[in-house]
């Protein structure tokens, strides 16, 4: 598509419970980022994806947090035994190339899922 | 911690005034992007600069990278109620990875 979708746009769940977050990067773009936003403002890295590869998760939380980006799948976080502490927006974007030095491109963000937990 | 520091946090001006937002840090970064978020909807590009020193404009919004691509700066004309939004910057850095910056919540009062 021409846009990244994530879905669903508003997820609530108990502590304790299971949450899934999906993101259908653009097609044709080979990077996936996944992005948390606390309190409107701070905008924190969790992971990135080349293709089917983590290509970097040094912002992942080291338990509880994992993430998928399958061929012919949309990709996916997952958080396990929710905290209050998750609730926040999750980002994801999508990009043709990295940002490392020469490559530039943008990253197109979806609008996010807003995860709530009671 | 946060690699990237914006000033101001919030700013609240009316209509037609102009404003600066600065991006700061002690890192230097291959190239800096800036992104306005409205609510409830993702982060939009606005610009990316790549060259220390460089000058980007984007009608009222003008946009430096320091010479020692270590900062940036986003300076806006004549305000106006559609401006309003989250500014971000956000720097590339040698890996694959954006660093975001604390942001700017700008409020344009008509």
């Amino acid at each position: 598509g021409e846009e990244v979708a994530q879905t669903p746009k508003h997820l609530v769940r108990g502590e304790g419970q299971k949450a899934k977050l999906y993101c259908a990067p653009i097609k044709g773009h080979s990077y996936v980022f996944w992005y948390q936003q606390v309190l409107k403002n701070e905008f924190k890295f969790l992971i990135s994806f080349q293709n089917e590869n983590v290509f970097d998760e040094t912002g992942m939380p080291k338990e509880r947090f994992s993430a998928k980006c399958l061929p012919n799948s949309p990709c996916s976080l997952e958080i396990q035994a929710t905290k209050l502490e998750d609730s926040a927006v999750y980002f994801c974007a999508s990009s043709q190339s990295g940002s490392g030095p020469g490559n530039n491109q943008p990253q197109h963000f979806g609008d996010g899922t807003r995860l709530s937990i009671l | 911690t946060q690699l990237l520091e914006q000033s101001p946090q919030f700013l609240s001006i009316q209509e037609g005034e102009n404003l600066t937002v600065y991006c700061n840090s002690s890192s230097v970064f291959s190239s800096l992007q800036w992104y306005r978020q409205e609510p409830g909807e993702g982060p939009v590009l606005l610009v990316t600069v790549v060259t220390g020193g460089e000058v980007k404009k984007l009608k009222r919004l003008t946009f430096q990278f320091g010479d020692a691509r270590k900062d940036s700066s986003l300076h806006i004309t004549a305000a106006q109620p559609g401006d309003t939004g989250l500014y971000l910057c956000a720097g590339a850095g040698t890996g694959n990875q954006f660093y975001f910056g604390t942001g700017t919540s700008l409020t344009v009062i008509p």
